[in-house]
């Protein structure tokens, strides 16, 4: 079992329509959270990071978080052509002076 | 948000070589981290250091070498080339002021040939 899953997509959604990205993890005892954005040939940018059961809220971005189910999501509001990127899921490692152990990523198409 | 360089962007160079890829960073954070990533694949752990004179292995560290002789400055070093390293190397730098945030320098394309 991979550390860190994700369905790798490509997901599709018209511009203006609420894009829904998940994530599963399988350690147990992760705290922190983070989602980055990756354009194709670039480096990751982060773009959200959640510690807390719950939801957090950041402009058009919102992540979600449940632990007891090993489950991060990422939710896009309003999609634009330009959030078309692949989106990475990122879990701390608790060893590896907490590195980050990342998902594969799902593509995300925001269609005009 | 940090400031993170890589030196080359781009490299092209010959099976057997040594090759230094550089990583600088001015926000002083001491946590540095090296990545590769393999197109539509996920990132992997090479090498990180908690500060200065700190290095540890990650889970591809085998075939390269890093330093951390100042804060700012996180080379890694490959002593000699294979078409298996084409790859993309990622170094990045972490808050730990702000939870673990790590950001990330443009990277290095690498290409044995």
């Amino acid at each position: 079992q991979k550390e860190v899953e994700q369905n790798s997509g490509p997901l599709s959604v018209p511009e203006g329509a609420i894009a829904s990205l998940n994530c599963t993890y399988s350690d147990r005892v992760s705290q922190s959270f983070f989602w980055y954005r990756q354009y194709s040939g670039k480096s990751p940018e982060l773009i959200m990071s959640i510690y807390s059961n719950g939801d957090k809220e950041d402009g058009r971005f919102t992540a979600q978080l449940n632990k007891a189910s090993q489950y991060v999501s990422l939710l896009i509001r309003d999609s634009q052509p330009s959030d078309s990127a692949t989106y990475l899921c990122a879990v701390n490692r608790l060893n590896s002076g907490y590195a980050l152990n990342f998902g594969k990523g799902t593509s995300l198409l925001v269609t005009p | 948000e940090a400031d993170i360089y890589q030196t080359p962007r781009y490299l092209v160079i010959g099976t057997g070589k040594k090759i230094t890829l550089e990583c600088s960073q001015t926000m002083g954070h001491d946590k540095m981290y090296w990545y590769q990533q393999d197109p539509g694949m996920e990132l992997h752990l090479i090498h990180y250091s908690y500060g200065v004179n700190s290095t540890e292995k990650g889970d591809l560290s085998s075939e390269s070498t890093v330093s951390r002789i100042r804060t700012e400055h996180f080379p890694l070093t490959l002593e000699s080339a294979r078409p298996s390293h084409t790859s993309q190397y990622l170094c990045a730098s972490e808050d730990s002021g702000k939870g673990y945030e790590q950001y990330f320098g443009p990277g290095t394309r690498l290409t044995v040939t």
